[in-house]
């Protein structure tokens, strides 16, 4: 089956741990995305990738760092720099300059506690 | 920098009824794609429906339909018969062409009341 796959789907921290997140995608897509979701606040884009080996900051990088050395894999590491890292995260990809559609993963509940 | 705006964070409809939620956007591109993301309580990203912004005719998927204006940038979207499992949060998302970017707006929580 072909698909985007979070893991884990809830993680609990320590305040001041670095933590990634896995994202895995088998669609063949060369964009990837990282979402932030807070209540009220709907999706905010962390980090986007359209190709190996290059990403773009989205809107709310800061305290995040994201790595894209194989096309399947896009993982987002929460550092201890991100003072609000509490949220729900969601992981995307897409094809490049079409129409279609963001396939979306499960998404992960980070807890810093 | 794109942006998209959703000026409705709470909308409520009767089973049946039809909703209108609004959605506008900023942008200096001419080519782009809008879509309408659903997201029920499980939390997972479901597509409802796409618009290219060269096409003039309003994108429709069964009761789902969208008043595309481009001059105005807005991309509102409506449901007709209204159904219980429409309950969810909505989202308005932009796309340019040319790239990869993909913006999301704040998100409409939708209410259907039996």
């Amino acid at each position: 089956d072909g698909g985007i796959t979070q893991s884990p789907k809830y993680l609990f921290r320590k305040e001041g741990q670095n933590v990634t997140l896995s994202c895995e995608q088998n669609l063949n897509h060369d964009a990837m995305y990282w979402y932030r979701q807070d209540p009220g606040q709907g999706l905010r884009l962390i980090y986007y990738s359209q190709i190996v080996n290059d990403f773009q900051k989205g809107d709310i990088a800061e305290g995040y760092s994201v790595s894209r050395e194989k096309k399947e894999s896009f993982p987002l590491t929460v550092t201890s720099a991100q003072k609000n890292p509490t949220a729900f995260y969601l992981c995307a990809s897409s094809i490049t300059g079409l129409s279609t559609e963001a396939f979306f993963g499960q998404g992960t509940r980070l807890t810093v506690v | 920098a794109q942006t998209v705006t959703q000026s409705q964070p709470e909308m409520s409809v009767q089973e049946a009824e039809t909703v209108t939620l609004s959605c506008t956007y900023d942008t200096s591109e001419s080519d782009y794609y809008l879509f309408w993301y659903k997201q029920p309580p499980s939390r997972q990203m479901i597509l409802v429906i796409r618009q290219e912004a060269y096409k003039q005719q309003n994108a429709t998927e069964n009761r789902f339909s969208v008043n595309f204006q481009k001059a105005a940038k807005s991309f509102s979207l409506k449901i007709s018969d209204s159904q219980l499992g429409d309950a969810a949060m909505y989202f308005c998302a932009y796309k340019v062409t040319s790239g990869s970017r993909l913006t999301f707006g704040e998100g409409t929580q939708l209410t259907v009341n039996p």
